[in-house]
């Protein structure tokens, strides 16, 4: 069975650092991947998706991921982060029609 | 237009009750998906639905968990005998279709809490 791991469960950044939010994934084929964030009160949305061709991917919000094969992992990063990006991040893996969600990590955005 | 909508946004219930959680998904999306999210966890799979039909219901807990969708639109999951270990946020999710990359957008969510 596929899983997904996110090994922090909360990261504190300072506003207008760099960020870069861990995935790694267990899972027998070519995963389908993708990243969502949480704000309270919100519902999921999708920053990116990995299918196939080129391993960097672009999402919304500024955001970016990297599929690496060799070490299953598809971490998020974004260049800048703004006090607006403080919410909680999930990474996925698809399988079928249905996701397998990590834990989640929680981004706090320090002044 | 439109997103997913579920209500209510809060149902408080006593333990042994029965429950109903409605979900409208986007108009002309035929896939339907329900999860359920525990605190300090991301969504689990319960159950998801292409057109009116139940097409994967693995991860439906117990039998005391089940789900319509009779017109292929709005769904309704319905909890029996509710337990306090019901307590989450369940979370509903619809896509134009049900392949694997078809984009699910998803609702705000139902927080269940069970006294």
């Amino acid at each position: 069975a596929q899983s997904v791991t996110q090994p922090d469960i909360h990261i504190t950044v300072s506003e207008g650092a760099s960020l870069e939010l861990r995935c790694n994934y267990s899972y027998g084929a070519t995963p389908y991947l993708f990243w969502y964030v949480q704000s309270p009160g919100q519902g999921l949305q999708l920053l990116l998706k990995y299918f196939s061709g080129d391993t960097l991917v672009q999402g919304i919000k500024g955001f970016e991921a990297e599929f690496k094969r060799s070490q299953s992992s598809f971490n998020l990063r974004k260049p800048s982060v703004h006090w607006s990006d403080a919410a909680e991040y999930f990474c996925a893996v698809g399988l079928y029609s249905t996701l397998t969600f990590g834990k989640g990590t929680m981004l706090l955005v320090s002044p | 237009g439109a997103g997913v909508s579920q209500t209510p946004s809060n149902k408080v219930t006593e333990k042994g009750k029965y429950v109903e959680l409605r979900c409208d998904p986007i108009s002309g999306h035929t896939a339907l998906y329900w999860y359920r999210q525990s605190l300090g966890q991301g969504p689990e799979f319960l159950i998801y639905f292409q057109g009116t039909g139940a097409a994967d219901d693995s991860g439906l807990p117990n039998d005391r968990f089940f789900a319509v969708r009779p017109e292929g639109s709005v769904s309704t999951l319905k909890i029996q005998r509710t337990e306090r270990g019901d307590s989450a946020v369940y979370l509903c999710a619809s896509s134009l279709n049900s392949g694997s990359t078809d984009t699910q957008y998803f609702g705000p969510g139902t927080r269940l809490t069970v006294l």
